[in-house]
């Protein structure tokens, strides 16, 4: 079975402009979370969607907003990048809400640079 | 608040020799308490878990940890590391209670010489 699939793998960008960041679960997990990781640091999360509703959200400005689509695969989008949102953006997709008996697993991220 | 601190930013270490990454959280909540393990650039793969019971748990790769309460510690071990362990690890916490939310510690560099 594939595992997490994000789209696409490195993407550059200038100051102020919109980025979309695509993300495919598993097939069958109906939860998808996106996490920032600038380089050196952990991941930092950012929301959190369920049956195509939001189920949290981190410390992230309004330019950041996600949606998830009826086959459960999910688009992050960013508006007015600024040089400090470059990092790799993960993607992580679980059973359901909670991480109890369903761990998430990880896609190998979108490497996001901001010239 | 929730916060996760894990005191090492790089432990070198030389093959076959044990090892322990320490991972120390807070939160005045119930946790679910995970490590992780990231490659170069790969995605985050989940090592083990702690969600109840016994306080010691086993993992993959020969990887375990124990959970104590009192000191809110995590503290991952491997008896004998071997090169391919040489990673990034990622101890990590998520609430019991107010929605889903993951808190990541800043990461330990594992790095396993011959």
């Amino acid at each position: 079975d594939a595992g997490v699939t994000q789209s696409p793998t490195h993407l550059i960008k200038t100051r102020g402009q919109h980025v979309t960041l695509r993300c495919s679960p598993i097939s069958g997990h109906k939860s998808v979370s996106w996490y920032q990781q600038v380089l050196g640091q952990g991941p930092q999360f950012i929301f959190q969607y369920y049956e195509k509703e939001e189920r949290g959200r981190g410390n992230f400005p309004d330019r950041f907003s996600a949606r998830q689509f009826p086959n459960y695969s999910s688009e992050l989008n960013v508006n007015a990048l600024l040089l400090g949102d470059s990092a790799l953006y993960l993607c992580a997709s679980s059973l359901g809400t909670g991480t109890l008996n369903q761990p998430q697993h990880f896609g190998d991220g979108t490497r996001l640079s901001i010239l | 608040a929730q916060s996760v601190t894990q005191l090492d930013s790089q432990v070198p270490v030389f093959e076959e020799a044990p090892v322990e990454l320490r991972c120390n959280y807070s939160s005045s909540v119930s946790v679910y308490l995970f490590w992780y393990v990231q490659y170069p650039n790969q995605g985050l793969q989940l090592l083990l878990k702690y969600l109840s019971g016994s306080t010691l748990v086993k993992g993959i790769n020969g990887f375990e940890a124990e959970f104590n309460k009192s000191q809110t510690s995590f503290h991952l071990r491997k008896p004998s590391v071997h090169i391919s362990d040489t990673a990034e690890y990622f101890c990590a916490v998520t609430r019991e209670t107010g929605g889903f939310k993951t808190i990541f510690g800043a990461g330990t560099r594992l790095f396993v010489k011959a």
